[in-house]
């Protein structure tokens, strides 16, 4: 089945620098990437959608000055949150379609991110 | 926008019993309603998935209703085991637009 991995899994930083998160699918080519936060026992809520080689679109109510997606390729998105706050510390889960699958979304394993 | 509500927050059930997770929407025009199991801290694992040409999918002891008339979708296990305690959330999806969650149920398993 379609793969996506996540990188890092776990990251702990301090409050005012920039983090970095990796997407990548393995083995299809994404033609959507999407960005989701998950808090502590809620659901998983959509930041953005991210088509390869356009500009994300972002929810309603997600800064796109603070959340940096880049998705340059096919098979890689990234997800850069700048100035992180202790507000910031969350479950940051990407997902990944290909032009077959239309309504599937494949997700990666997480990252948790936590600013101190 | 689509709008899903999702059934209890949790449940409980005994072992070897069935267990009912109910979900609704509110446009008419979603048409794929996937059900994800996801254990903590990992990512959501897709268990079932119904298309709205379709009114029941059943996969092994895990079955998924849809009643397009009444905007609503439901996930039934039966014959449960603990390792089928987790959180589940359904979905809802138009086209190849986002898919919008309910709020998760945390089902547990008592031996």
């Amino acid at each position: 089945g379609a793969v996506v991995s996540q990188h890092p899994s776990r990251v702990i930083c301090k409050s005012g620098t920039s983090v970095k998160i990796e997407c990548r699918s393995l083995d299809f080519q994404a033609t959507t990437m999407f960005w989701y936060r998950q808090f502590p026992k809620k659901s998983l809520m959509l930041m953005a959608t991210s088509n390869e080689g356009s500009k994300a679109t972002y929810e309603q109510g997600v800064e796109k000055d603070k959340f940096l997606i880049n998705h340059a390729s096919l098979t890689l998105s990234t997800l850069t949150v700048t100035s992180a706050h202790p507000e910031d510390s969350s479950f940051y889960i990407c997902s990944a379609r290909d032009f077959l699958s239309y309504n599937e979304q494949f997700f990666g394993p997480g990252t948790r991110l936590t600013v101190l | 926008g689509e709008n899903v509500e999702q059934h209890p927050s949790t449940l409980s059930v005994q072992e070897g019993d069935s267990a009912v997770i109910k979900c609704t929407y509110s446009d008419s025009a979603s048409n794929y309603f996937p059900w994800y199991k996801q254990e903590l801290g990992k990512r959501p694992q897709l268990i079932i998935d119904i298309r709205s040409n379709v009114g029941e999918k059943k996969d092994q002891r895990i079955a998924v209703t849809l009643n397009k008339t009444a905007k609503h979708f439901s996930l039934h296990i039966t014959e449960t085991q603990p390792e089928d305690s987790a959180v589940y959330f359904c979905a809802a999806i138009q086209g190849a637009q986002k898919l919008v969650f309910g709020q998760g149920t945390r089902l547990t398993i008592n031996p």
